[in-house]
């Protein structure tokens, strides 16, 4: 599979808790990136990576999260102490350095907290 | 990162040509323009992007104003599957950071 994956596709959370989304890029791709989208939105940036560097965080990136990509492979999202805001669709995205074809987008995963 | 405004909502009759508008009047020398559509339940796929030149690929044209202020996407003969929210994004060139989605326009391609 070449495309971007991401796990789980879904989850359900009580409030309070805390989750972890993992998100695999497409392997030759350096470049990595975190959206969220709530419904009848457009996907919001939140972060990205260069390799295992985070070069730039969104203003909507609080303190309850926060993102890895150990050996600029495969990177995790974190979310501590989930709040009914959190709930939306948390989208990875990856991109080569000349970006001749854009960025790729995973399925997402869709967070429910209850 | 310029702003795009593109209208809300198009219909388009299965079979013709969907001509989907993008103005971004404050585009910049280095910005791009590109194209994603999000079908329901995924994940934005990319269609197209160009600089200043038209563009075509197996998906998609794109046509931007020789004063780069606005294009238009085109998508040639449109099939039931093309029915999506399109974003139209100017970014700075080579993928050098994060992208900005919009609200999109609603593309209802009808039978």
């Amino acid at each position: 599979d070449t495309g971007v994956s991401q796990d789980p596709r879904h989850k359900i959370t009580k409030r309070g808790q805390n989750v972890t989304f993992r998100c695999d890029p497409i392997s030759e791709h350096n470049r990595l990136y975190w959206y969220r989208q709530t419904l009848g939105q457009g996907p919001e940036f939140l972060t990205y990576f260069q390799n295992e560097a985070q070069l730039e965080k969104s203003r909507l990136l609080s303190d309850r999260f926060s993102a890895e990509r150990p050996k600029g492979s495969f990177s995790t999202l974190e979310i501590q102490r989930t709040e009914q805001g959190d709930s939306a669709m948390y989208l990875c995205a990856s991109s080569s350095r000349t970006g001749d074809y854009g960025y790729t987008f995973g399925s997402g995963t869709r967070l429910t907290v209850v | 990162d310029a702003k795009t405004t593109q209208p809300p909502s198009m219909d388009c009759a299965e079979g013709r040509a969907a001509n989907l508008p993008c103005n971004h009047s404050t585009i910049s020398g280095n910005e791009y323009v590109y194209w994603y559509r999000q079908i329901h339940s995924q994940g934005p796929q990319y269609i197209i992007h160009g600089l200043k030149n038209n563009e075509t690929n197996e998906m998609a044209s794109l046509i931007i104003t020789e004063d780069r202020k606005s294009s238009t996407l085109i998508l040639p003969h449109a099939t039931l599957r093309d029915t999506a929210v399109y974003y139209c994004i100017v970014s700075r060139s080579g993928n050098t950071g994060k992208l900005i989605f919009g609200q999109g326009t609603t593309l209802q391609v009808k039978p």
